[in-house]
């Protein structure tokens, strides 16, 4: 039940098209789903996060669409450029505590 | 964003020996957090620690084998005792803030 499974384990997208990545979890008790991309030889970056209480959040080029019933959420990057490519990482964080449970990763490679 | 300094940020160790990761936050938190990434894996918690207190343990790490310290609210320190070649991760810092969990660049330990 603290498990995030995440899909696929690894994405090539072509430049400017549309890459997606998804998570799904079990444990309601989740209040807080972020994203993170790290690059090789770097701790993860922060990208974008949200709360179950809406269903999409949009920051530039990513946005998070979230599923509440289906306890599905995704990482959509519009445009993806070739310095997209990385490895992704979906969270959740159970409610009134800190810690993260993270997805397994989707190294995401963007072709020029 | 909380800025997240970790020494060292690699390094190359004998078995059998132990390797102290530091870990510096430009600001004060409640809590820190020590990650493992295995190669090509996910993170996966080690424990959180507390200042004044007793680190919590995940399920599966001992305090004998990762020892923590955390002296003030702004330092932490993580042992990995009597390396073996299996210990060879990326060892993450992590804080929380209002933002959400950010990351330190990471220590890369290789175990020969």
């Amino acid at each position: 039940q603290q498990q995030v499974k995440q899909s696929p384990q690894s994405l090539i997208v072509q430049k400017g098209g549309i890459s997606i990545i998804n998570c799904a979890y079990e444990n309601t008790a989740f209040d807080y789903f972020p994203w993170y991309q790290q690059f090789p030889g770097k701790g993860p970056a922060l990208l974008i996060a949200i709360r179950p209480d809406v269903s999409e959040k949009k920051e530039g080029r990513f946005t998070i669409s979230f599923n509440k019933s289906a306890k599905q959420f995704s990482l959509h990057i519009m445009d993806s450029q070739p310095g997209d490519s990385a490895t992704y990482f979906c969270a959740a964080k159970i409610q009134g505590a800190q810690k993260l449970v993270f997805g397994q990763g989707t190294r995401l490679t963007i072709n020029p | 964003s909380a800025v997240i300094s970790q020494k060292p940020s690699r390094d190359i160790c004998q078995r059998g020996t132990s390797l102290t990761i530091q870990c510096q936050v430009d600001s004060q938190v409640t809590m820190m957090f020590w990650y493992r990434q295995q190669p090509g894996q996910s993170l996966t918690l080690i424990a959180t620690a507390n200042q004044g207190s007793e680190a919590t343990y995940e399920s599966g790490f001992v305090i004998d084998k990762f020892p923590i310290s955390r002296p003030n609210l702004t330092f932490s320190t993580l042992t990995v005792s009597n390396m073996s070649p299996e210990d060879s991760s990326i060892y993450l810092c992590s804080v929380v803030g209002a933002e959400g969990a950010f990351f330190g660049q990471g220590t890369r330990l290789t175990v020969v």
